[in-house]
């Protein structure tokens, strides 16, 4: 069975502050991928990173930045100094990678607020 | 380039009533994805296409819901009768279809459905 969670229901913090959106995943496949989306209000929902499961190193593009931890089935996402932008909703999806089963399962969600 | 195009974005119906909605993939995009996203969780997939083939329609509920892509292109999914707990906000999605281990879904800005 795929499972992800999101422990952290909503965030708040305020502006230029740093903050970590946790995820854990639990999987019996050897092989899949971990994706990141963001949902403003506006409600689509936004690519952000898409990592797969043999590539442990962490990735950062701009303010973003991840932390793939195999050992320990999590996928964290840190923003660096928030902005008021950043307020949305986050997504952490897992895919397996067996054929034909391209499903996302996506954890519930973490609400992001930046107060100015 | 356009995203996934979605109509209508709000709906209010009332209980009993049929409902449709539209999706307009991204262009060159061979598969489709109908999501459901219910108030505070995480989407959850209700179908996929392959083309025009409804390759994945496990978590469909086939005795009110109902979907077509019948040239490959867009699609319809139709609710009918609708009821109170069908309000929700309905996402497609998009990907190439390329080899699994590159492909990644985007979203369109989803149907907000409510059922009075």
């Amino acid at each position: 069975a795929q499972k992800v969670t999101q422990a952290q229901t909503e965030i708040s913090v305020v502006e230029k502050e740093d903050v970590t959106l946790d995820c854990v995943y639990e999987t019996r496949d050897t092989t899949y991928y971990l994706f990141w989306y963001k949902q403003p209000p506006s409600g689509e929902l936004v690519f952000l990173i898409r990592r797969n499961s043999f590539d442990e190193q962490n990735e950062i593009s701009g303010r973003y930045s991840w932390n793939f931890q195999k050992s320990t089935s999590s996928f964290n996402f840190t923003i660096t100094a928030s902005q008021v932008v950043d307020s949305a909703v986050y997504f952490c999806a897992l895919r397996p990678l067996i054929q034909g089963a391209q499903k996302l399962v996506f954890g519930q969600g973490t609400r992001l607020t930046i107060n100015p | 380039e356009a995203g996934v195009v979605q109509s209508p974005r709000y709906k209010i119906i009332e209980k009993k009533q049929p409902v449709a909605f539209w999706c307009n993939p991204i262009s060159g995009h061979n598969t489709l994805y109908w999501y459901l996203q219910n108030l505070g969780q995480g989407p959850e997939l209700l179908i996929r296409y392959e083309n025009e083939e409804a390759v994945d329609d496990s978590q469909l509920p086939k005795d009110r819901f109902s979907a077509e892509r019948l040239k490959g292109v867009d699609s319809t999914l139709k609710i009918q009768p609708a009821e109170l707990g069908d309000s929700a906000v309905y996402l497609c999605a998009s990907s190439p279809g390329l080899a699994e281990t590159m492909d990644t879904q985007y979203f369109g800005p989803g149907t907000r459905l409510t059922v009075l």
